[in-house]
């Protein structure tokens, strides 16, 4: 079983539409939750960050995680064209002490914004 | 402020051949991370570096390996390229890799092995 997991898509909305992309992971140890935007020929960018179970809100995006289910999400409100993109959830297990941590990845979601 | 920059962005070698990518972070940053994407695997983790020190390290063999000089700027090298190596590779880098500090990408460097 993949540490983390995360539908690769295609996923092909109009615009306007409430995108929803998610991950789910295995181990318990991962604390720190991300989720980055990758545009073709780019490096992934990223667009949100969170510690806790529960929302976290910025602008049109939305991140949620329930640490009891192993679930992450991220929600996309009147989703826009310039949005087609890959979306990567990422986790982080770090080791004591808070440092010499590593990302690790979903293999990401193609999301494509139609006119 | 400047982004993490990756050269070169594209490369084509041959199969036994080796390779050296080159990262130069941002300003102030001193943790630098590499990372392997391709469409099979996505996004692998491949080795951290922070003050000249290899941190941390993936699950790659001997063949891939790094540097980090005193301006914080790292190198990655492979040797004896196989054709499973074509790959897109990833520098990221944050102030000094604690756990509450993003890491941030550059473009990549686009390597083909044929």
């Amino acid at each position: 079983q993949k540490e983390v997991e995360q539908d690769p898509g295609p996923l092909s909305v109009p615009e306007g539409a409430i995108v929803s992309l998610n991950c789910t992971y295995s181990n318990s140890a991962f604390q720190y939750f991300m989720w980055y935007r990758q545009y073709s020929r780019k490096g992934p960018e990223l667009l949100m960050y969170t510690y806790s179970s529960g929302n976290k809100e910025d602008g049109r995006f939305t991140a949620q995680v329930d640490k009891s289910s192993k679930y992450i999400s991220l929600f996309i409100r009147d989703s826009q064209p310039s949005d087609s993109a890959t979306y990567l959830c990422a986790m982080i297990h770090h080791n004591s002490g808070g440092s010499n941590y590593k990302l690790t990845f979903g293999k990401g979601t193609l999301l494509t914004v139609n006119p | 402020k400047a982004g993490v920059t990756q050269t070169p962005r594209y490369l084509i070698k041959t199969r036994g051949q080796q390779v050296t990518l080159s990262c130069s972070p941002i300003s102030g940053h001193r943790s630098v991370s590499w990372y392997q994407q391709t469409p099979g695997q996505g996004l692998q983790f491949l080795f951290e570096y922070f003050s000249e020190t290899q941190r941390n390290k993936g699950n790659f063999p001997g063949r891939f390996s790094g540097r980090q000089f005193s301006n914080s700027r790292s190198e990655m090298n492979v040797s004896t390229l196989e054709l499973g190596d074509s790959a897109l590779y990833l520098c990221a880098s944050s102030l000094t890799g604690q756990v509450n500090q993003p890491q941030h990408f550059g473009d990549g460097t686009r390597l083909s092995i044929l």
